[in-house]
């Protein structure tokens, strides 16, 4: 199955700055996903990111706060923007593909 | 809105023995079952995926799916304590995106 490298692995981010997370697959996809897991829960669907058009968010989830690109069919961005202590979280991305294959995820502490 | 359902635990059992884990969903259209370990503080590992009704093994590892009672289980035979973690049930409902449950945390006692 396919790789994909996610950085970074973990970050300490200050309240109100933002943070861009990378995922970068071996092989081409047609949409990845962007899951939110926040501690001691499961993983949450943000949005899906499709090559060419604007991310699809899951209700609850808004493009200000979490803007997402995806250039080509290899890579795609999420960033979480004016950040607070709530949005420490371990944040995820995946490709379609069955089954799903994860990055290795990013740990983010706002502090 | 579409739901997956599993017993947080933690879930104890004694080395050697069946851990038995449980998963319903509310989406009668769910066509793919998937069930994922996670280590702490790791991203989710793909252990097994099943798309029809039955029995499938894996080793150690026995997934079963009953599309009538919405029901997806999880075995796993003579357990170790290197299989303790947390258990995420997940269904794809459309293209590949996921739904998952809570997941069930698993400790398999020496």
């Amino acid at each position: 199955s396919a790789v994909i490298s996610q950085k970074p692995s973990r970050d300490i981010c200050q309240r109100g700055t933002s943070l861009t997370i990378q995922c970068q697959v071996d092989s081409q996809v047609t949409m990845m996903f962007w899951y939110r897991q926040q501690p001691g829960q499961s993983l949450t669907l943000i949005a899906t990111a499709n090559q060419g058009s604007e991310a699809t968010y899951e209700s609850g989830f808004v493009i200000d706060k979490f803007p997402i690109s995806r250039p080509n069919l290899t890579f795609s961005t999420l960033t979480v923007s004016n950040m607070s202590p709530e949005d420490s979280s371990i944040y995820l991305c995946s490709g379609d593909g069955s089954p799903a294959f994860f990055g290795q995820g990013t740990r983010l502490t706002v502090v | 809105q579409k739901e997956v359902e599993q017993n947080s635990g933690p879930l104890s059992v004694p080395e050697g023995a069946i851990a038995s884990l449980n998963c319903t969903y509310s989406d009668r259209v769910s066509q793919s079952f998937f069930w994922y370990r996670q280590y702490s503080g790791k991203s989710p590992e793909l252990i097994m995926s099943i798309y029809s009704n039955g029995d499938k093994e894996d080793g150690r590892f026995t997934a079963q799916l009953n599309k009538a009672s919405q029901y997806v289980s999880l075995l796993i035979r003579d357990s170790q304590p290197s299989d303790s973690a947390t258990y995420l049930c997940a269904v794809d409902n459309a293209g590949n995106m996921l739904t998952f449950g809570g997941g069930t945390r698993l400790m398999v006692k020496p």
